[in-house]
Parts: C-alpha cells; structure tokens; sequence
C-alpha cells in the first residue's frame, strides 16, 4: 500500500480565499517531508520542506505543518491565486539511507475568479 | 542549463521497441533519481544515483528496466522491449545530496503504440 496519502483528491476555492491540503503519512521513521506543485505538462515543482524536528514552516503565502502524533502535514496557501491551481503532491523520506521520496496520489486544486 | 533537463520531451514507441531516456541533472548535484508517473498518479521510485553509483534499484518494474550514470552527471534509462503498460511520464529529479530539496525535469512522457 502507499506509505503518503491525501484526504480530498480535489479542492476548489475563489481567488483571495485562503487553502488548506491535507496529506496523512504512516511511516513513523519518515523524517523529511516536502509540498510539491505540478501543473499540466510540467515536472513536480518545490514548494516547502520540513523536518521531523520542526512543526511549523513558513514560505510566501505558503505554511507547512507537522503533527508527528497524528503522523498528518498540511499545506496552507493564504489568499490564492487561479496561478495556484495546480495538483499538489506531499512527499516523505522515510529515515533510511538510500532511500528517495515516497509521493502520495495529489489534490487538485482549482482556482476561479 | 539551470534546471535539470530531460530529453526527449515526447516519445512514442511500437510495442517490442527499445527506448532510451536521458536526463541531465543540475551541476555538481550528488544525487540523481528517476521516477515513473502514470497518469492521474503521483510519481513512483524507479531507482537512485550517487554519483555514479546505483545505490538503489528496488523501483524497476522489471528486468526490461535498465539506468545508468556513467560519469556522475548524465543518466539514461533505457526500456527494453516496450510493452503498453510502460506508457507514462518519466521524471528525473537531481539533488545536492539525499535529504536536501530534489529539483525535478519536465520529463519524458512515453507512449506504447
């Protein structure tokens, strides 16, 4: 089974209105976890990252948190624009040497104006 | 370049043919990754460069699946014997080393006739 999830597949929103995606991870050793943006046609784009020694990181417009007691992240983008719509990925790396990023299936943003 | 680059944007194969993907990651990144994304689906682990180590190849579907990174910098991962279920995007995502952000290519999107 896959080790990242998301709750909602597909969230919609107006411009200016403030958005939470929510992923739940179940390894426990992961100690790195990063948000990713991809838009159509395009590679997974870097939004923020975390580390398991941290609950809370803020970027422009975006924050990531991290509840390791209830092993969930979230993205928050505050007042979203239509170029925030995209599929948003979060992404682990379990504690284990060699190992790479473990993705989850993606939420759907969309944005209208 | 800036950005990792992968080439060629778009391939469409016969079913039996081989195919090489090539990548080009960022300069002076360690580490080098190749992911294979369907659609609708986040990317899935193919396997991991250091350098020009294969440190791990536990992702490849099957022993049709070859990579290489001879020299440290450029990959290529070659698909022997195309079958239609290897239709997707293939991503390539370099890093400074392993648990530091992965910056991604636009990827390879193969098509099985």
């Amino acid at each position: 089974g896959e080790s990242v999830g998301l709750h909602l597949p597909t969230l919609s929103v107006q411009e200016g209105d403030n958005s939470i995606i929510n992923c739940a991870y179940s390894n426990s050793a992961s100690d790195y976890f990063i948000w990713y943006k991809q838009e159509s046609g395009k590679g997974p784009q870097f939004i923020i990252d975390i580390r398991s020694n941290m609950d809370k990181r803020q970027g422009q417009r975006v924050t990531v948190l991290l509840n390791k007691t209830v092993k969930h992240l979230s993205l928050q983008i505050a007042a979203t624009q239509p170029g925030d719509s995209a599929v948003y990925f979060c992404a682990e790396r379990p504690n284990q040497a060699g190992t790479a990023l473990i993705f989850g299936k993606g939420t759907t943003l969309s944005v209208s104006s | 370049g800036a950005g990792v680059s992968q080439s060629p944007r778009y391939k469409v194969a016969k079913r039996g043919q081989d195919v090489a993907l090539r990548c080009d990651p960022i300069s002076g990144h360690v580490s080098l990754f190749w992911y294979q994304q369907a659609l609708g689906q986040g990317p899935e682990f193919l396997t991991y460069f250091q350098n020009e180590a294969q440190l791990d190849k536990s992702g490849l579907p099957s022993d049709r699946f070859f990579a290489e990174r001879p020299e440290g910098s450029v990959s290529t991962l070659k698909i022997q014997r195309t079958q239609q279920e290897d239709s997707a995007v293939y991503l390539c995502a370099s890093s400074l080393g392993m648990n530091t952000e992965a910056f991604f290519g636009q990827g390879t999107r193969l098509t099985v006739v």
